[in-house]
This record gives C-alpha cells, sequence and structure tokens, in this order.
C-alpha cells in the first residue's frame, strides 16, 4: 500500500536549519510527483510547492523561495525539505502529499512533521 | 493569485443532516477544484477531485459539483465520523495552488 512516513518533530533556535524527510513505499517514486504543505498552529493549509520526482526540478510557491529547498534522493524513495535561517514563525506542521494525477490533487500524504522555533 | 473563499467558515449539524460546503474561486478554474476533510492531529485526507470525481475508498454520502468559479461539497446524511474540518483546494494556477480558508463542521 502506498505509505509516506515523515521523520519526527524538531525543535529549533531561530537562525538553524531544518531537514524533513519524507519516504516513500508502495509505489513507484518517480512516478508520482510530491507537493509540500504547511500548516501553522491553528491555521489552515498552505501550499508550500511541489518537486517532479523524476527530474528533480522544484517549483515553489510565492512566500517559500529562498530559505526553503526542496530536494530528492531517489536511491531510498526519499524526499527532504530543508528550511534554513529558521524564524518563529516558521513553527508549522510540515506535510508531503504525492500528486495523484493530471489533476494535481494530493491523494496520499505523510503523517506530518512538526517544526517548533523557539529560543 | 486565485484566492478560493469558503463558506460558511463553521457549521453545526446533526447526524442524518444534508449539508452543503461552498467554495468559490475569485477566477474560473474550470474543473481544478479538490476537496480535503482534516482531522485535529491528523493529516487531510483527499475527498473528491476535479470538482466531482469521487477518490476511491470515499463513502458515496459525499458528492461534489461545479465548474468556473462556483463549486459544493455535499454530504447527504451526516455520520459521527464526518465531524471534521474541510478545505477546497484549486490546482489550476500558476505557482500557486491555494486552499480555501476551512470549514469546520461540528455537532449540533
Amino acid at each position: 500500500q502506498v505509505q509516506l512516513v515523515q521523520s519526527g518533530s524538531e525543535l529549533k533556535k531561530p537562525g538553524a536549519s531544518v531537514k524533513v524527510s519524507c519516504k516513500a513505499s508502495g509505489y513507484s517514486f518517480t512516478s508520482y510527483a510530491l507537493n509540500w504543505v504547511r500548516q501553522a498552529p491553528g491555521q489552515g493549509l498552505e501550499w508550500m510547492g511541489w518537486i517532479n520526482t523524476n527530474t528533480g526540478n522544484p517549483t515553489y510557491a510565492q512566500g517559500f523561495t529562498g530559505r526553503f529547498v526542496f530536494s530528492l534522493d531517489t536511491s531510498v524513495s526519499t524526499a527532504h525539505l530543508q528550511i534554513s535561517s529558521l524564524k518563529a514563525e516558521d513553527t508549522a506542521v510540515y506535510y508531503c502529499a504525492r500528486v495523484g494525477s493530471s489533476w494535481y490533487e494530493s491523494d496520499y500524504w505523510g503523517q506530518g512533521t512538526l517544526v517548533t522555533v523557539s529560543s | 493569485d486565485i484566492q478560493m473563499t469558503q463558506s460558511p467558515s463553521s457549521l453545526s449539524a446533526s447526524l442524518g443532516d444534508r449539508v452543503t460546503i461552498t467554495c468559490r474561486a475569485s477566477q474560473s478554474i474550470s474543473t481544478y477544484l479538490n476537496w480535503y476533510q482534516q482531522k485535529p492531529g491528523k493529516a487531510p485526507k483527499l475527498l473528491i477531485y476535479s470538482a466531482s470525481t469521487l477518490q476511491r475508498g470515499v463513502p458515496s454520502r459525499f458528492s461534489g459539483s461545479g465548474s468556473g468559479t462556483d463549486f459544493t461539497l455535499t454530504i447527504s446524511s451526516l455520520q459521527p465520523e464526518d465531524f471534521a474540518t474541510f478545505y477546497c483546494q484549486e490546482t489550476y494556477g500558476t505557482l500557486m495552488y491555494s486552499f480555501g480558508q476551512g470549514t469546520k463542521l461540528e455537532i449540533k
């Protein structure tokens, strides 16, 4: 069965960096793109962008350029989200989600990774 | 950017009720509209994509309709497990796939 398993919660200080991983199983990793979605505490969902798992080409939404980097390690069917120069407002749950079809829907989701930024 | 506006923001309903949630796009998005359900502490779950296609495994009491700028999600007969927050999302835009602000469905 399709599964996306994300890395565990992180507590970081402002200015530090964090890397969240998303390991896929149960399907051909390079056949489906991956979305990244952010959810701040008590807030709604924000689409951060997506990565083409075949080419490795990332696309970043407005507001997620510069400090946010999507990458892949296709040898282990894993996608990564790295955030640098962390700020308190980056505190959120970060989700990876598989793009199911040409309608770009997110059909399978990881369980989410809570990143807390606090001094 | 395309703006997505859901209404209502919250809703109280009883078991067995028929419920409709509306999502309006700031410009035409054809049928590039998805609906998700999220329960507290859990990842969102895809219910409907391309405005009206039911995702595999989702109960048939959920349905979606609309095209262009106006869309609806309908639950025909509320079950206990349906109480959650629902989000629409457009996937028509370039460089931004906006979500609605969410509709919280609570038990009356």
